[in-house]
């Protein structure tokens, strides 16, 4: 079957101790982001990478870090997470660059405290 | 001016109505236009997509771009209770690889 998977699914953590949230796709899609959802405050884009060892800044990259070492992996890293990071996120893939179809996983609820 | 503005709602209707959802963008570049479908702790699920003006139907839904007037819609018609959801509209083009997300409108089909 198609799809994104994102681990872990819900993550509970403190202020400070860096995690990582793996995203993976099986549709050997060049295109990968990472968004962040809030309440009122929609989907928000925090990094995107165009192919292997190829990756930029989206519009609320403070905080994080990603790597894309091989075409199917996407990890989020946050190195030292901060309550303001509490969201959820969503990593999606798409076949091409540019503003196709998004394919997004199920989601991460992370909550710092 | 937001680049992509949509009325979040909630709104609330009973099974079997018409519904209308839109959104209104000021990006005279973009030329894609979705509607992502997103059930209550799920990630969003693309529901239509459209690369021109005018309408494009698929079942009970239609998607309708009206790029004169940078007004995006999109109907439901005989709606059930299945489609309590937020439906999220998506936009972009001119050369940009971003997708500009509006903030989803929460719909609610009551039986």
């Amino acid at each position: 079957e198609a799809q994104v998977t994102q681990n872990p699914r819900y993550l509970i953590t403190v202020t400070g101790k860096k995690l990582t949230v793996t995203c993976s796709q099986n549709m050997n899609h060049e295109y990968m982001s990472w968004y962040r959802q809030d309440p009122g405050l929609g989907l928000r884009q925090i990094y995107y990478s165009m192919n292997v060892e190829v990756t930029d800044k989206g519009d609320v990259p403070e905080g994080y870090k990603v790597s894309r070492k091989e075409k199917r992996n996407f990890p989020l890293i946050l190195e030292s997470p901060s309550p303001n990071q509490t969201s959820l996120y969503f990593c999606a893939s798409s076949l091409s660059v540019g503003p196709g179809i998004r394919f997004f996983g199920p989601g991460t609820r992370l909550t710092v405290l | 001016q937001k680049e992509v503005e949509q009325d979040p709602g909630p709104l609330s209707v009973p099974e079997g109505a018409i519904v209308s959802l839109n959104c209104t963008y000021s990006n005279s570049a973009f030329q894609y236009f979705m509607w992502y479908r997103q059930y209550s702790r799920k990630g969003p699920e693309l529901l239509m997509y459209t690369y021109s003006s005018g309408n494009k139907e698929d079942g009970r839904f239609t998607a309708q771009v009206d790029k004169s007037s940078k007004y995006i819609s999109l109907f439901i018609r005989d709606s059930q209770p299945s489609d309590s959801a937020t439906y999220l509209c998506a936009m972009g083009g001119g050369g940009s690889e971003k997708l500009v997300f509006g903030k989803g409108t929460k719909l609610t089909v009551n039986p």
